[in-house]
């Protein structure tokens, strides 16, 4: 069965300080991946999408398939980036995220 | 143009009755899903509609739960007999297609509250 895990509930970094948030993935095949982001009072957005292997402010993510993993990482974080991130696997008709790791950057 | 967009905003109902949350999705979107956002728990998916095709309602947790989708535009989420349980944030999305690679757009949610 497909799942997505993200070990961390809470992360809290410095201003500045590189952030990784992690994701683990089970799917036999070759899954759709994304990061979406909830900031306070504000609806669930789209961060980024493994396909596009692009670079939204500032945040990146790798799909590996080996560890399967799709890691979200920023080199320097922003007091703005403190939200809530959910990892999500969507193949076809099966959407499945991560119960969300809460991102707390401290000034 | 407008997005996603769900009323009420928060609802307050007592154990025992049902409540009805409603989702107007993105003219156009012909994918709408619902999802239950409850704390701790992260976002939980409930039921997908794709065009006319019969919905996906594997992740719906119970048979008092249930939703429709008239014209292939707005969905309404019924919720019977209502247990305490069931408080939760309920999200709806929408996408321009259920192939699954396409961002899915959120509306602001419904805050169910039971008492």
């Amino acid at each position: 069965a497909q799942r997505v895990t993200q070990p961390e509930k809470l992360l809290s970094v410095f201003k500045g300080a590189p952030v990784e948030l992690k994701c683990n993935y089970s799917y036999s095949g070759s899954p759709e991946l994304f990061w979406y982001v909830q900031y306070s009072r504000q609806r669930l957005q789209l961060l980024l999408r493994h396909i596009s292997r692009e670079s939204i402010k500032g945040f990146t993510a790798d799909l590996n398939k080996g560890e399967t993993s799709f890691h979200l990482k920023k080199p320097f974080a922003q007091e703005e980036d403190s939200a809530m991130y959910y990892c999500a696997l969507i193949s076809g008709q099966n959407f499945v995220f991560g119960p969300g790791t809460r991102l707390s950057v401290l000034p | 143009g407008a997005g996603v967009s769900q009323s009420p905003s928060n609802k307050v109902t007592e154990k025992g009755k049902d409540v009805e949350l409603r989702c107007d999705p993105i003219s156009g979107h012909t994918a709408l899903y619902w999802y239950r956002q409850s704390l701790g728990q992260g976002l939980e998916f409930l039921i997908y509609f794709q065009g006319n095709s019969a919905p996906d309602k594997s992740g719906l947790p119970s048979d008092r739960f249930s939703a429709e989708r008239t014209g292939g535009s707005v969905s309404t989420l019924t919720i019977q007999r209502t247990q305490q349980e069931d408080s939760a944030v309920y999200l709806c999305a929408s996408s321009p297609t259920g192939t699954g690679i396409y961002e899915q757009y959120f509306g602001p949610g419904t805050r169910l509250t039971v008492t």
